[in-house]
């Protein structure tokens, strides 16, 4: 079947550190990848897609590159700051309806 | 547009109990969904429409009944509530044409005693 899997948080940093979150991921056919994120108290955005390999789908200094020969999706901003802190989901998406979202990752960051 | 938007946001519960979790949008999107987001979980889907008068099940549909008699409403419905549905419940519509681009709403924190 079709699975997210990310990296166990929560991730700490300090203020302009870099950030990688891992995202690997099982697929039947050609997914779609995703990136949203959850600020506190509020519900899921859009940060990020890509849909086919080779892609780079980039947004708010964020960037994720699809690479199917890993199955991976990783996420990564070269600086991270305070507002940047809130939780991560991978997800995919085969057609149709259904996305499959990871567990999530939470990312603290620190003045 | 206010976008997806959900009441209660706040929902205490005695085992048993019946309540309707409200789900409203009004960007003119085909389909909506349901999910619930458990710690360590991520999100589950339980269940969704592809448009008015058609529902069907997700990954985890026992214990809950949903119903779309309009394209903008979508309820979530338990008969009686369990321990066990304690969570963190999530409306999210899309265009049909969009299966990535879900719009989420706020959230529904629902404790069952």
């Amino acid at each position: 079947g079709n699975s997210v899997t990310q990296m166990e948080g929560p991730v700490t940093l300090s203020e302009e550190a870099f950030l990688t979150i891992n995202c690997t991921y099982t697929a039947t056919g050609y997914p779609s990848l995703f990136w949203y994120v959850q600020y506190p108290g509020e519900g899921l955005q859009l940060l990020l897609k890509a849909t086919k390999a080779d892609d780079k789908g980039s947004n708010k200094g964020f960037e994720a590159t699809y690479r199917k020969e890993t199955t991976s999706f990783h996420l990564e901003k070269g600086s991270v700051q305070v507002s940047d802190s809130a939780v991560y989901f991978c997800a995919l998406n085969t057609g149709f309806q259904k996305l499959v979202f990871g567990t999530g990752t939470r990312l603290l960051v620190s003045p | 547009n206010a976008g997806v938007t959900q009441t209660p946001k706040f929902q205490v519960l005695k085992t048993g109990q019946s309540m309707t979790l409200q789900c409203a949008q009004d960007m003119n999107h085909e389909y909506m969904s349901w999910y619930r987001q458990d710690p360590g979980m991520g999100l589950r889907l339980i269940h969704y429409s592809v448009g008015a008068g058609i529902t069907d099940q997700g990954e985890v549909p026992n214990g809950y009944n949903v119903s779309r008699s309009t394209t903008e409403d979508f309820p979530l419905r338990l008969l009686s509530a369990a321990p066990s549905q304690t969570s963190v419940y999530f409306c999210a519509s899309r265009r049909r044409d969009r299966a990535y681009e879900q719009y989420f709403g706020p959230g529904t924190r629902l404790t069952v005693t």
